[in-house]
C-alpha cells in the first residue's frame, strides 16, 4: 500500500464549480500534511498546510479526518487559472510524502 | 529573486556520463532537501541536509549518486555513470526548521530536468 494515495483525475469541471478531492494515508502518528499545486512541467507550490482539523482560505478549504486518515481539499468557485495538479503531502519531522497527484482541468 | 534556484534548468547527457546539479537554497534557510520526480508520479525524497551536515539518504539514493552541502548554503547533486533510468525532474527544496515549530513547510526550486540518451 502506498504511503499517500490519491484519486489520480482528471477531474474536468465547468468554471464556477465545486470540487473535492480526497487523499488517504497511511502513517496513523503523522502531524502535518499540506496540499501543493503543480502546473506542468513546473515545481510544486505550497497551496495550503493542514495541520489540525483543517483551514480554510479564500476559495480553498482543507480538512482533516484523523480516525478515517484521510484529507480533503474542497474548491468552490473554480477558475480557468486553478487547472493543475493538486499533490497530498504527508508532512514528516523531515521529508514530505507525496500523493502521485490530481489532476484538475476546468473548461468554460 | 529569493526563492529556491537550481542550475542547469535542463541537462541531456548520454548514458554513461557524469552529471552534476547545483541548488541554492532561500538564504534564512537551515535545511536542504533533494526530491526526484518522474512524469505521472510525485516527488520522491532522496535525501536532505540540515545545515552542512546530511542526515538522511533515501533507498533510492544508490551509490552512483551524492550530495553534499559544503558550507551549509548552496548543495550539489552528482550522478555518476548515468543509466536512462536516471531521467527524471530533479528538484530542490529549502526550509527552516526550529525547536520552536514541529511543522516543515518546504518550499521548491524550478528544477533540473535531465534527460539521459
Amino acid at each position: 500500500r502506498k504511503e499517500v494515495e490519491q484519486d489520480p483525475g482528471p477531474f474536468n469541471v465547468p468554471e464556477g464549480a465545486t470540487v473535492a478531492f480526497n487523499c488517504t494515508y497511511s502513517n496513523s502518528a503523522s502531524q502535518s500534511f499540506f496540499w501543493y499545486r503543480q502546473d506542468c512541467r513546473k515545481e510544486p507550490k505550497l497551496l495550503m498546510s493542514v495541520y489540525s482539523s483543517g483551514n480554510e482560505d479564500g476559495r480553498f478549504t482543507a480538512q482533516l479526518n484523523r480516525a478515517s486518515q484521510y484529507i480533503s481539499l474542497l474548491i468552490r468557485d473554480s477558475k480557468l487559472s486553478d487547472s493543475a495538479t493538486y499533490l497530498c503531502v504527508e508532512g514528516g519531522y523531515n521529508k514530505l510524502i507525496f500523493g502521485a497527484g490530481t489532476r484538475l482541468a476546468v473548461h468554460p | 529573486d529569493t526563492g529556491v534556484s537550481q542550475d542547469p534548468r535542463h541537462k541531456i547527457t548520454k548514458r554513461g556520463q557524469n552529471v552534476t546539479f547545483r541548488c541554492d537554497p532561500i538564504s534564512e534557510h537551515n535545511r536542504l532537501y533533494w526530491y526526484r520526480q518522474t512524469l505521472g508520479q510525485g516527488p520522491e525524497f532522496l535525501t536532505y541536509f540540515q545545515n552542512e551536515a546530511q542526515l538522511e539518504k533515501s533507498r533510492l539514493l544508490s551509490d552512483r549518486f551524492s550530495a553534499e552541502r559544503p558550507k551549509g548554503s548552496f548543495s550539489t547533486l552528482e550522478i555518476q555513470r548515468t543509466e536512462q533510468g536516471d531521467s527524471a525532474m530533479y528538484l530542490c527544496a529549502s526550509s527552516l526548521r526550529s525547536l520552536a515549530s514541529s511543522y516543515n513547510e518546504q518550499f521548491f526550486g524550478p528544477g533540473t530536468r535531465l534527460t539521459v540518451l
